[in-house]
């Protein structure tokens, strides 16, 4: 089956650290960028990160750069975003999302995981 | 950045339902349409403007027109009810800020 599957999300204090994964699976994993989307509860998207297939290019909203990291392992066909210094702004569901492209639409979605930055 | 109007509209079944979405430069085509229902991971409806995604209903389409996007519903129904977004890609990628279609 065609899939991602997010992990990792859950309830850390403001400053701290946490480390979401997105296991792939029925693709062809090597042949798609990746992409993190996160949305805010009551909110909107908002697209947070990119990774093309080697990872050798990545990409960033401002409002994370510098925080957050984004990497892949196509051995284990899974993308993580390292997220360090967290605020409360950061709380929303992540989704991992399947990119076609550099320039193409997301067409495959997982699931999303709840991140909350609260003490 | 990605305007995208109205931020929500008031519709019936079987209603022509019209979104759209002006880029702030150019974006060539690169503009993609997505359905949301709450709780639920956003669907990809229609990419590079007006191409329609495998096993969305032809009722959805998408064009443009310079900088500006629509996307419009012929005959909306039941299972159409729901927050569309609009994204670029051309540049990275941002979002539009979401239409609720709600029942009249």
């Amino acid at each position: 089956e065609v899939q991602l599957v997010e992990t990792g999300g859950g309830l850390v204090q403001p400053g701290g650290s946490l480390r979401l994964s997105c296991a792939a699976s029925g693709f062809t994993f090597t042949d798609f960028w990746m992409s993190w989307v996160r949305q805010a509860p009551g909110k909107g998207l908002e697209w947070v990160a990119n990774i093309n297939q080697d990872g050798s290019d990545k990409y960033y909203v401002d409002s994370v750069r510098g925080r957050f990291t984004i990497s892949r392992d196509n051995g284990q066909t899974s993308v993580s975003l390292q997220m360090n210094s967290l605020r409360g702004d950061d709380t929303a569901v992540y989704f991992c999302t399947r990119d076609g492209g550099t320039l193409s639409a997301a067409d495959l979605w997982g699931q999303g995981t709840l991140v909350t930055v609260s003490s | 950045q990605m305007t995208q109007s109205p931020s929500s509209l008031s519709a019936s079944v079987g209603d022509r339902v019209t979104i759209t979405c002006r880029a702030s430069q150019t974006i060539i085509s690169y503009l993609n349409w997505y359905q949301q229902k709450p709780g639920k991971a956003p669907r990809l409806l229609i990419h590079t403007a007006s191409t329609l995604q495998s096993g969305v209903p032809s009722r959805f389409s998408g064009s443009r027109s310079g900088t500006d996007f629509t996307l419009t519903i012929s005959s909306l129904q039941p299972e159409d009810f729901a927050t569309y977004y609009c994204q670029q890609s051309y540049i990275t990628r941002t979002f539009g800020q979401g239409t609720k279609v709600e029942v009249k």
